[in-house]
């Protein structure tokens, strides 16, 4: 069964600066999806970006990208400029393109931008 | 844009009673789950439907959890004797086909007391 990490409970940054975001995973997939979520306190599950395991290149969407390192299983996501309104919980997940392609999330990351 | 709403948006009911939550996924997607996240815990899979039956279930899912599309576009979760562990977000999800994007619903924010 595939898992996800996400070591860091919390971070935090400064208005304006960048902050990178830790993910790993296990898998003996070799294709397959990954995701970060956004949970503001809303709670809503919001997608922010998602990469494709056959894709050498990493997602870029606006001030968020990823660095996606399949032979490593990580999947780190980079905000740059950070605004207040990313405050949030941050996670990851896995998507196998087997089965029913359930998600499998990691604990979550909470991130905190300091104005 | 076309999105997946749940309904309640928080429901409060008494150990041992039956809950249904609904959720109205978008309207041509084919398949549907259910997620559970307990407060201050990871998102956890419950459930997946497609072609009118259950595809995958987790460990979690058991007796007393049901799912249905009763009429074509209510996707339903029924919990048939709630227990004060059953508290937690639930999250609704639809997509149109494998290898695609599944959206998320709101969330129903079940208390169990």
């Amino acid at each position: 069964a595939q898992t996800v990490t996400q070591s860091q409970p919390e971070m935090s940054v400064q208005e304006a600066e960048t902050v990178t975001l830790s993910c790993t995973y296990d898998t003996s997939e070799s294709d397959y999806y990954l995701f970060w979520y956004k949970q503001p306190p809303s709670r809503q599950m919001i997608l922010v970006i998602r990469q494709e395991a056959y894709k050498q290149q990493n997602a870029t969407e606006n001030r968020f990208s990823v660095n996606f390192q399949k032979a490593a299983k990580s999947f780190s996501l980079k905000i740059s400029d950070s605004q207040l309104g990313d405050a949030a919980m941050y996670f990851c997940a896995y998507r196998s393109l087997q089965g029913a392609q359930k998600l499998v999330f990691g604990q979550g990351t909470r991130l905190t931008i300091n104005p | 844009e076309p999105e997946v709403t749940q309904t309640p948006s928080h429901q409060v009911t008494q150990m041992g009673q039956e809950v249904i939550l609904r959720c109205v996924p978008i309207s041509n997607h084919l398949y549907f789950y259910w997620y559970r996240q307990i407060l201050g815990q990871k998102v956890e899979f419950l459930v997946s439907f497609y072609n009118n039956e259950i595809s995958e279930k987790s460990e979690i899912f058991d007796d007393q959890f049901s799912v249905e599309r009763p009429d074509g576009s209510n996707f339903t979760l029924k919990i048939r004797s709630t227990k004060l562990e059953d508290s937690a977000m639930y999250f609704c999800a639809s997509g149109l086909g494998l290898n695609t994007e599944a959206f998320f619903g709101q969330g129903t924010r079940l208390t169990v007391v």
